[in-house]
């Protein structure tokens, strides 16, 4: 069956970075793309940016821009978000998300808390 | 603030149906046929219900159903049932800058 297996949870300081890393199982990851969606606690969903596992092209939302990259590594079916100079509003749960269907996500990662604290 | 329009709540007797409207404007709902709907329960990731406004993916119940009318999309449940009881989020395309927007979320009750 198809999984997306996230790395484990973070604690950052305001300032600094962190990568998340995405491991797909049970498709052949360079069908699809895979997006990132966060959640910061209690509050709704937010698309954060996209990346073609086929071409590696990315499409990051206009808030993210020059502190967002987002990668693959196709040989370990492995997706990686790395967001930068992290503040106290970023404190979400990112979900990397992907499947079949244009601009929808069928399959989801369990998820990984990001805290920023100082 | 979400780019969507969602009522924050909605409530309904078990065997009722409801209906969680879902507000953009002609650059996201009302220009693309790609709204999704998810649900989530409390401490799980979304499930995708409805994509491509009226679809259903493989073993979601026929009881959810979708719709859209110019810049509003609309997600139905029939028959409720106790299990419905979760957040329901909308999603549209809304161009090449923004691939996708989601809702505020909609908490469906089940009284």
């Amino acid at each position: 069956q198809v999984q997306l297996v996230q790395s484990g949870a973070e604690v950052k300081k305001p300032g600094a970075s962190v990568k998340v890393s995405c491991k797909a199982s049970g498709y052949t990851f360079t069908n699809y793309g895979i997006s990132w969606v966060r959640q910061a606690p209690g509050q709704g969903l937010e698309w954060v940016g996209w990346i073609s596992t086929y071409t590696g092209v990315t499409n990051y939302a206009q808030k993210f821009q020059g502190r967002l990259t987002m990668t693959t590594d196709t040989s370990t079916s492995t997706a990686f978000m790395e967001l930068r100079s992290l503040r106290s509003d970023d404190t979400a749960v990112f979900y990397c998300v992907s499947g079949p269907w244009v601009h929808s996500f069928d399959y989801w990662g369990q998820g990984t808390l990001v805290t920023i604290s100082s | 603030q979400s780019a969507l329009t969602q009522p924050p709540s909605a409530s309904g007797s078990p065997g009722q149906s409801v209906t969680i409207a879902c507000t953009g404007t002609s650059s996201d709902v009302g220009g693309y046929n790609y709204v999704s709907w998810y649900q989530q329960y409390p401490g799980r990731a979304p499930k995708l219900m409805i994509y491509e406004v009226t679809k259903r993916p493989s073993g979601v119940p026929d009881r959810f159903s979708g719709s859209k009318s110019g810049n509003t999309a609309s997600l139905t449940v029939s028959g409720l049932q106790a299990e419905d009881e979760a957040d329901y989020f909308c999603s549209s395309h809304a161009g090449s800058n923004n691939f996708v927007v989601f809702g505020g979320g909609t908490r469906l009750t089940v009284l």
